[in-house]
């Protein structure tokens, strides 16, 4: 099993629509989770940190699932700017972070 | 927001052939990493730039392929030597910095590599 797992997609979604995508890690110890977002031939920025309780910042929604090993994000009224890939980010610590990315999960937001 | 700038931004090589990519932080950085993201890959830690010390790199990777010099606490160099097709890639410089009381990690805008 990889160590983290993305949907590759691509997601087509209109605008105005939601849409999910989930994230699978393989580690159980894994501590703290992100949500990176990459536009095309440009760096990733985080998007969000995802906490155990789960976490909301505008469209976005983030959750976390330590029993199934799994995080989400939810968008919300999608939007043109939505389009990019997304980077699911695992955070280990043993004596030191190591942070281990997905391939990420590309969304097509189309008018 | 800290700011990371990377030069340079693209190059074309020769095979053979080595290019040097720096980077640059707008404040004091304990640690620094280099990435690569390969054409539909995720991004690869290559290794971690200490200051004072040399660098940390992860498996897979080795010192005389990518050597890293990190001179002060605001600059590092990864060279890319004796290249082959097989390198290019997107090298991305990073740092972890605080934000809103969360350890964040920024990268720079990445320098794109192609090999012929």
């Amino acid at each position: 099993r990889k160590e983290v797992e993305q949907d590759p997609g691509p997601f087509n979604v209109p605008e105005g629509a939601t849409v999910a995508f989930n994230c699978t890690y393989s580690n159980s110890a894994s501590q703290s989770f992100f949500w990176y977002r990459q536009d095309c031939r440009k760096e990733p920025k985080l998007l969000m940190s995802v906490y155990s309780s789960g976490n909301e910042d505008g469209r976005f929604t983030a959750q976390l699932n330590r029993a199934s090993q799994y995080i989400s994000l939810l968008i919300r009224d999608s939007k043109l700017s939505d389009s990019a890939t997304y980077l699911c980010v695992v955070n280990n610590y043993s004596g030191y972070s190591t942070l281990t990315f997905g391939k990420g999960t590309m969304l097509l937001v189309s008018p | 927001s800290a700011v990371i700038s990377q030069k340079p931004s693209r190059d074309i090589c020769q095979r053979g052939t080595s290019l040097t990519i720096q980077c640059q932080v707008d404040s004091q950085v304990t640690m620094m990493f280099w990435y690569r993201q390969q054409p539909g890959q995720s991004l690869t830690l290559i290794a971690t730039a200490n200051q004072g010390s040399e660098a940390t790199y992860e498996s897979g990777f080795v010192i005389d392929k990518f050597p890293i010099s990190r001179p002060n606490l605001t600059f590092s160099t990864l060279t890319v030597s004796n290249m082959s097709p097989e390198d290019s890639s997107i090298y991305l410089c990073s740092a972890r910095f605080t934000s809103s009381g969360a350890n964040v990690l920024t990268f720079g805008a990445g320098s794109r590599l192609t090999v012929l």
